[in-house]
């Protein structure tokens, strides 16, 4: 079936790195996303991995790719108050993207 | 450039009063969603139109229609709304339906109570 399930908050200090974990069920997925979400707005789209690749790299973004396990994390270095938003991540299946519940991190000064 | 645009941005209606939330994009992306928001559920699919012409029922289709226009507008109707209709909803849109390779592009939602 198709599931994506994240934990639903993460607190962090400025200036720590934030590590958001994800886990998804349909291995045959091709993409797999992580959005952003600030107060009051609608997503956007952060940064995305190719299920062929393990890693990618996007400045203070990483995302790491564990298919054998189906999990997906995000680690955001350096982190900003202005970080504060809800992530969440996303499958792509079959022309649809499927969410998980978001989780809301809290950048503490 | 504008992406996609919602209106209205706020709406208040009674129980069983009927609205349509309006979407239109200016990419000239092929597929358009429909998603509803609640607390610690994420985003849940409604309906979705892979091309013009064409709609799908997505995870929670009841008590929602949609017409999709032309290939810019996608709309999302409540015929008769109800309380646990009461969420926030984003309309969305995306240039393929096969290798989603850039994600989708949000609106910035609709916030709906219904009392």
């Amino acid at each position: 079936g198709e599931d994506v399930e994240q934990s639903l908050f993460l607190s962090v200090r400025e200036g720590d790195s934030s590590v958001i974990n994800c886990t998804y069920t349909d291995s045959s997925s091709t993409y797999l996303y992580w959005y952003k979400q600030e107060p009051g707005a609608g997503l956007q789209l952060l940064t995305y991995i190719f299920s062929n690749m393990d890693m990618k790299q996007d400045q203070r973004l990483t995302v790491l790719l564990n298919k054998k396990d189906k999990h997906l994390s995000l680690r955001i270095a350096d982190t900003q108050t202005g970080d504060s938003a809800i992530y969440f991540c996303a499958e792509s299946l079959t022309g649809k993207l499927i969410f998980g519940q978001g989780t809301t991190l809290q950048v503490k000064p | 450039n504008a992406g996609v645009t919602q209106t209205p941005k706020f709406q208040v209606l009674k129980t069983g009063q009927s609205m349509t939330l309006q979407c239109a994009q200016d990419m000239n992306h092929n597929s358009m969603y429909w998603y509803r928001q609640d607390p610690g559920m994420g985003l849940r699919l409604i309906y979705y139109s892979a091309s013009e012409g064409t709609t799908d029922k997505g995870e929670v289709p009841n008590g929602y229609n949609v017409s999709r226009l032309n290939k810019r507008e996608f709309s999302l109707r409540l015929e008769s709304a109800a309380p646990s209709q009461t969420s926030v909803y984003f309309c969305a849109s995306s240039d393929r339906t096969g290798a989603l390779t850039y994600g989708y592009t949000f609106g910035s939602g609709t916030r709906l109570t219904v009392v």
